[in-house]
């Protein structure tokens, strides 16, 4: 697509439920990423994706989280058995996957799915 | 490990004026890039500026500039001529180098923009 989309847009669940979260990022982007971000906080990094393969998973809070991407496109980060805590905006971002060498890879970014838990 | 500082919580800048946002980085890698990003209060992020580890002028886009210092591991933020637009929380970003894509941001600097 023309750019990255997430959804949904803003989920509000109760404290204990599950909740899912996709990332359709920009058509060849190879590089995806997912990030947390609080009320008016930086963006805490929780994964990236290379292909379909996650080399880094050490921003994952704990086992309640996990994600997985597909197909080398479509990104779903899962959060099991929802706390409050977890309340944040999550953004996704995808970028060109090119050697450094070779130039930037800029992150674009989606406009993020808003969680609220109750 | 890597890691990047903004020290800077808040800044006020008079309009028409310039601006320094501050960044300082900590990495083991010989490659990496540095990257400056801007979010309005309406939530999107907006790349603004890049600087690669090699390039060895200092990175400009329009009224943006990188001012670039390897040795002390800073790459600061430089806005000159600040509109009211421009305020705005302003992230600085680094993407490691060696063999991976993995891009972690600072806290964040929210700049003021003053008429």
């Amino acid at each position: 697509g023309a750019g990255v989309s997430q959804s949904p847009s803003n989920k509000v669940t109760e404290k204990g439920k599950d909740v899912e979260l996709r990332c359709d990022p920009i058509s060849g982007h190879t590089a995806l990423y997912w990030y947390r971000q609080s009320l008016g906080q930086g963006l805490e990094f929780l994964i990236y994706f290379q292909g379909n393969s996650a080399p880094d998973k050490s921003g994952l809070p704990s086992d309640r989280f996990s994600a997985e991407r597909t197909g080398g496109s479509v990104s779903t980060l899962t959060i099991q058995r929802t706390q409050q805590e977890d309340s944040a905006v999550y953004l996704c971002a995808s970028s060109l996957a090119l050697p450094t060498s070779a130039g930037a890879n800029v992150l674009t970014f989606g406009a993020g799915s808003r969680l609220t838990v109750l | 490990a890597q890691k990047i500082t903004q020290t800077q919580p808040g800044m006020f800048v008079q309009e028409k004026e310039a601006v320094t946002l501050d960044c300082t980085y900590d990495t083991s890698d010989q490659s990496y890039g540095l990257f400056w990003y801007k979010q309005p209060s309406s939530g999107e992020m907006i790349f603004l500026i890049y600087q690669g580890s090699y390039d060895e002028q200092n990175a400009t886009e329009g009224r943006y500039s990188l001012n670039f210092q390897k040795a002390r591991k800073s790459a600061n933020l430089v806005i000159s001529a600040s509109q009211l637009g421009d305020s705005a929380m302003y992230f600085c970003a680094m993407r490691e180098g060696t063999g991976g894509f993995k891009t972690i941001f600072g806290a964040g600097t929210r700049l003021f923009v003053k008429a």
